[in-house]
C-alpha cells in the first residue's frame, strides 16, 4: 500500500532549538518525496523536494530508502517557521500526502 | 501565484443542496487535483484529471463530481451536500515542465449546515 505517515500532530520548539519533523512511507517503486509547508493565511507551497538536495530557508530533508523516511531537519528554529508542514509521495504525477504536523515555534 | 484561482472562498449551504466549486488556472498546466483539508486526515485526494476530458477518482470521490471541458477549469459539484463535507477544499495543478510540482489554490472553505 501506498503511503506517507507523520506520527506527530503537532510539534512545539523553543527558538534556536533543533527540528525534526518525522516522515515515513510506503511505495513499491522508486518515489518523489517532497515536503509542503502552509504557512498562516497563505497557500501551501513547495519547501523541498529530494531530487534538488537543496536546503532551503534552513532546512534539508534526506531520503533514507533503508528506513523509508524522508525526516525534514532544521538546526536552529525561528519563530517564522510556525505553519503546517505536509510530507508527501508522488509515483506519478499523483500525489500521496501525510496528515500533516504543526510546527510551533516558541519564543 | 495567481495563476491559480478558486471560488468562492467561503461557502456556506445547507444539506441536500448542490454547490460547485470553481478553480481556474493560467497555465496550461494539463494535471488538476482536488483535495479536501479536515484536521487528522491531512489532504486526501478527491478527483484528478490529467488533461481535457480525462478526469479519474481519488482516494474520496463519492458525493463529488468533476468536469474538465477546458484546461484551465476544473469545478468540483457536491451533488447533494451532506455535513460530512464540511471542508477546506483546495484545487490544485502541475505539469511535466515544473517536475510535476503542485501549485495551490487559496482554498475554498465550505460549511454545510
Amino acid at each position: 500500500a501506498q503511503r506517507v505517515t507523520q506520527p506527530e500532530k503537532l510539534l512545539s520548539v523553543f527558538k534556536g532549538a533543533p527540528v525534526e519533523l518525522k516522515c515515513n512511507y510506503s511505495y513499491s517503486g522508486s518515489p518523489e518525496l517532497f515536503w509542503y509547508v502552509q504557512y498562516s493565511r497563505q497557500r501551501l507551497q513547495l519547501l523541498l523536494r529530494h531530487i534538488s538536495r537543496e536546503s532551503i530557508k534552513g532546512f534539508t530533508a534526506d531520503l533514507n530508502k533503508g528506513e523509508t523516511s524522508f525526516h525534514l531537519k532544521k538546526p536552529f528554529a525561528q519563530e517564522e517557521d510556525s505553519a503546517m508542514y505536509y510530507c508527501a509521495l508522488r509515483g506519478t504525477y499523483k500525489y500521496i500526502f501525510g496528515t500533516g504536523t504543526r510546527l510551533k515555534v516558541l519564543a | 501565484d495567481a495563476g491559480i484561482t478558486q471560488s468562492p472562498r467561503y461557502k456556506i449551504t445547507e444539506t441536500g443542496r448542490q454547490v460547485t466549486l470553481m478553480c481556474h488556472q493560467t497555465w496550461s498546466h494539463s494535471y488538476m487535483f482536488w483535495y479536501r483539508q479536515d484536521l487528522g486526515h491531512g489532504l486526501r485526494l478527491i478527483y484528478y484529471s490529467a488533461a481535457a476530458d480525462i478526469t479519474d477518482k481519488g482516494e474520496v470521490p463519492d458525493g463529488y463530481v468533476v468536469s474538465r471541458s477546458k484546461t484551465e477549469n476544473f469545478p468540483l459539484t457536491l451533488e447533494s451536500a451532506t455535513r460530512s463535507q464540511t471542508s477546506v477544499y483546495f484545487c490544485a495543478s502541475s505539469a511535466v515542465q515544473s517536475g510535476y510540482e503542485q501549485y495551490f489554490g487559496p482554498g475554498t472553505r465550505l460549511t454545510v449546515t
